[in-house]
């Protein structure tokens, strides 16, 4: 079936850094979307990508879609304490309306 | 933007009973919710999907029997977990399907069976 892995499952930035998760599709997506849960929160929907090789930026978050529609990532300028949480990517499966849920990475933040 | 509500947040039971958990999209329509289970730092774990006006979609592994999904109306869909185990202990999360097949999460429910 359809996987979606995220890496690192970790990352640990200093406060002022960027930095880059990544997340992989084993099939090619319609679209990816990216979500994030702070802790002891709920899942927040971020932005979906459609479109090959598309970037889009939210502030500090830069969101790009590969050009073969199987993976994306999310970059971060300038880490705040703000960032802390778990950003999930998802695809929707192959048929109907359904989304594959990567693992997520888990960002914490040292001031 | 969309708020989808959760009720209760938090619910202790005792082994045996069953547990009615209330998911309700505020301000939009949604024909589709979604029932997630989410353990302590992992990932969401699609239960079923549920629609309104019929049955609910189940994913593979899922009893049918144990969690009851009804999608009433537009605005509503509930998850029962009947004769709850500690084992069936967890974060149960709802989402709601938006314009663009996003989705949109409640605040979750916390479910400890003793």
């Amino acid at each position: 079936g359809q996987q979606v892995m995220q890496i690192p499952q970790y990352q640990h930035v200093q406060e002022g850094e960027d930095f880059t998760t990544y997340c992989n599709s084993s099939t090619t997506l319609s679209n990816i979307q990216w979500y994030k849960q702070r802790p002891g929160g709920h899942p927040v929907f971020l932005i979906q990508l459609v479109k090959s090789g598309e970037v889009k930026k939210q502030k500090r978050l830069t969101f790009q879609f590969g050009e073969a529609k199987k993976n994306s990532s999310l970059h971060i300028t300038a880490t705040q304490t703000t960032d802390v949480g778990t950003y999930f990517c998802a695809g929707p499966k192959a048929a109907g309306n359904k989304l594959t849920f990567g693992g997520g990475t888990r960002v914490l933040v040292k001031p | 933007g969309a708020v989808v509500s959760q009720h209760p947040s938090r619910v202790i039971c005792k082994s045996g009973t069953s547990v009615k958990i209330e998911c309700r999209s505020l301000d939009f329509q949604a024909t589709t919710m979604f029932w997630y289970r989410q353990f302590p730092k992992q990932s969401l774990m699609l239960m079923a999907t549920s629609n309104e006006g019929s049955k609910a979609t189940y994913e593979q592994g899922v009893e049918k029997d144990k969690f009851l999904i009804n999608h009433a109306s537009l605005t509503l869909s509930t998850l029962t977990v009947t004769s709850a185990h500690p084992e069936d202990s967890s974060f149960y999360i709802c989402s709601a399907e938006g314009q663009i097949d996003e989705q949109y999460f409640g605040p979750g429910t916390r479910l400890t069976v003793t």
